[in-house]
């Protein structure tokens, strides 16, 4: 079946770094994929879509220019942490659709967990 | 108000025991999808069932199942024979148009099989 394959699993950085959380569809090709933020024990939160060769589309209160995504293929976005401070570490989690808005099957990756120090 | 209300925060069920979790959702779409999803202690978001609004008939998968009421806006989940298993953070979720087909989650509810 299709898979959705996030890396790194685990990652600590020091705080004022830069840090990339790659999301892959291994097995077919996504034009959309999603960004979510997840606390201990709480709901999964959008933090934006993202859009195969164009911008992504941030939900409000999500800082564009801390959390860059870059849609660069139909199998790869990429989540990248800028001057990451202490309150950003989290698990953050991706997910791709194989059929954009047919509420078909929508694959999540594995989770990165974010500690900054 | 909440878009996906899932009032019950935790829960607990014997080992074998049949277990229901509710949903309530709001929308003024006719079409839309619903999903369950199981977090277990990994992380690893799962899909255990998935219903589409313009079908009556409620969606069965092995042990769950689900009471689709969209008259009440109601979603609930029918855990069957629970194993130790299905302890996992469980989600309610729907998608339609009117939240840009987007997922929107409820809060979760922690479901604890005990032996």
């Amino acid at each position: 079946g299709a898979v959705v394959s996030q890396h790194p699993s685990r990652v600590i950085c020091k705080s004022g770094t830069s840090v990339k959380i790659e999301c892959r569809s291994l097995d077919f090709q996504a034009t959309t994929m999603f960004w979510y933020r997840q606390f201990p024990k709480k709901s999964l939160m959008l933090m934006a879509t993202s859009n195969e060769g164009s911008k992504a589309t941030y939900e409000q209160g999500v800082e564009k220019d801390k959390f860059l995504i870059n849609h660069a293929s139909l199998t790869l976005s990429t989540l990248t942490v800028t001057s990451a401070h202490p309150e950003d570490s989290s698990f953050y989690i991706c997910s791709a659709e194989n059929q954009p808005h047919s509420g078909n099957t929508i694959y999540f990756g594995e989770g990165s967990w974010l500690t900054v120090v | 108000a909440q878009t996906v209300t899932q009032s019950q925060p935790e829960m607990s069920v014997q080992e074998a025991e049949t277990v229901t979790l509710s949903c309530t959702y709001d929308t003024s779409e006719s079409n839309y999808y619903l999903f369950w999803y199981k977090q277990p202690p990994s992380r690893q978001m799962i899909l255990v069932i998935r219903q589409e609004a313009y079908k009556q008939q409620n969606a069965t998968e092995n042990r769950f199942s689900v009471n689709f009421q969209k008259a009440a806006k109601s979603f609930s989940l029918k855990i069957s024979d629970s194993q130790l298993g299905d302890t996992a953070m469980y989600f309610c979720a729907f998608m339609t148009t009117e939240y840009g087909n987007k997922l929107v989650f409820g809060a979760g509810t922690i479901l604890r099989v005990k032996s």
